[in-house]
């Protein structure tokens, strides 16, 4: 089966400074994947998302990086701020389907 | 802005019980989804629903599971027999249309305690 997983449980950074969540995947049939935050009693809020024909996507401070040859996916998070203080989640799904597999989660812990 | 909406935010039940768990998904979307989640582990998928059937379950998603859409609004997930290792997080959500090409939303969650 389809199992994704992420390599640091936990991360605290200064605030101001870059993050970078690590995820890795083991189906390589995988062709769209999504980071999640989830905030303290929240459910999971979309950041951002990547298809497989892409290697990096950019959104508003986070940027996304697809390696299809290693099975690696990460989330940099530009000039950490508190409020990104969080727990975050890769998940992978299949073009052909409707299920998502998440990750177990890394907590970010931004530091003031 | 509109958001997936989910009650109650805590249930506690005894085990053997059945419990309905709600969710009002965003009016225009097409697509439903439940999701577990048990402490301190990933959020897990159990079904998806579309058309007013399941497009897609997991293995976790028994005989003891159902899900309903009653009316024009309400997604419920039903858990007929409740057993100890129910005990976890239930979020709903929603999309527009299929989950690879669109984003969805996740509700606040229902706590579910089993006894």
């Amino acid at each position: 089966g389809e199992s994704v997983g992420l390599h640091l449980p936990t991360l605290s950074v200064q605030e101001g400074d870059n993050s970078i969540i690590n995820c890795a995947y083991s189906n390589s049939a995988s062709d769209y994947f999504i980071w999640y935050k989830q905030e303290s009693g929240k459910g999971p809020q979309f950041i951002i998302d990547i298809r497989s024909n892409m290697d990096k996507r950019q959104g508003q401070r986070v940027t996304v990086l697809l390696n299809k040859t290693v099975k690696h996916l990460s989330l940099q998070i530009a000039a950490t701020q508190p409020g990104d203080s969080a727990v975050y989640f890769c998940a992978e799904t299949l073009n052909t389907g409707n299920q998502f597999y998440f990750g177990t989660g890394t907590s970010l812990t931004v530091i003031p | 802005e509109p958001e997936v909406t989910q009650t109650p935010s805590h249930q506690v039940t005894q085990m053997g019980q059945e419990v309905i768990l709600r969710c009002v998904p965003i009016s225009n979307h097409l697509y439903f989804y439940w999701y577990r989640q048990i402490l301190g582990q990933k959020v897990e998928f159990l079904v998806s629903f579309y058309n007013n059937e399941i497009s897609e379950k997991s293995e976790i998603f028994d005989d003891q599971f159902s899900v309903e859409r009653p009316d024009g609004s309400n997604f419920t997930l039903k858990i007929r027999s409740t057993k100890l290792e129910d005990s976890a997080m239930y979020f709903c959500a929603s999309s527009y249309g299929r989950s690879s090409y669109n984003e969805q939303f996740f509700g606040p969650g229902t706590r579910l305690t089993v006894l």
